[in-house]
């Protein structure tokens, strides 16, 4: 069935230095990969995605890169800030004509940047 | 630009009753996908509804069931709760035009099974 992956489940980090967390996807098929951010007690906040078509996206400190191949993309945050801890999933899903798919996610990242 | 709003914020609940979740979506989208999500764990996906029908459907019994109204705001309801649905219960946006399905979530219900 279809799958997601996502490790390290937690990861601590000194401010300043960098984040790096990656997720396998299994269904071939899969063509959008979203990140999320949640902090504790709200519903998850989109932080940056990417579409099949292309192999990075940066959007200021954040960074995503998409591997078709071996069916891997992974978030970057550089130049970490205490206000980054939360948890963070990873999500695939399909887009086919015109229909919103289902998200697949995985099982989340806590991470904590330290003062 | 209101976005995706939940209600009520916190539900508690005994074995075997019934509850309603309600959601409205971002303003000027159609489609409104619900998810449960248990504590430590990821968003599993329950059912979408796009244009008044459920379209696609997760890995969820009967006992959970939903609508969407004209104005695409939409209602899960579980019934015969268990333990076992203790749960934050989030709802997703999205629009069904162009070349995206960014889906956008709200705060969630927080519901608790005793």
């Amino acid at each position: 069935g279809e799958n997601v992956e996502q490790h390290p489940s937690t990861l601590s980090v000194q401010e300043g230095d960098s984040a790096v967390i990656k997720c396998t996807y299994s269904d071939s098929a899969s063509n959008y990969f979203p990140w999320y951010k949640q902090e504790l007690g709200k519903g998850p906040q989109l932080i940056i995605d990417i579409r099949s078509n292309v192999g990075e996206k940066k959007d200021q400190r954040i960074a995503v890169t998409l591997n078709k191949t071996a069916k891997h993309f992974s978030l970057h945050i550089t130049e970490t800030q205490p206000e980054d801890s939360a948890v963070y999933f990873c999500a695939a899903s399909k887009w086919l004509d015109g229909n919103t798919d289902k998200l697949i996610f995985g099982t989340g990242t806590r991470l904590q940047v330290f003062p | 630009d209101a976005g995706v709003t939940q209600s009520p914020t916190h539900l508690i609940k005994t074995r075997g009753q019934q509850v309603t979740l309600r959601c409205s979506p971002k303003s000027g989208h159609d489609t409104v996908s619900w998810y449960q999500q248990a504590l430590g764990q990821g968003p599993q996906f329950i059912f979408q509804y796009y244009e008044e029908e459920e379209r696609q459907r997760g890995n969820f019994p009967d006992r959970f069931s939903g609508h969407q109204f004209p104005n695409y705001s939409s209602e899960l309801n579980v019934n015969a709760l268990l333990l076992g649905d203790s749960a934050l219960y989030l709802c997703a946006s999205s629009l069904v035009a162009g070349e995206t399905d960014t889906q956008y979530f709200g705060p969630g219900t927080r519901l608790t099974v005793l």
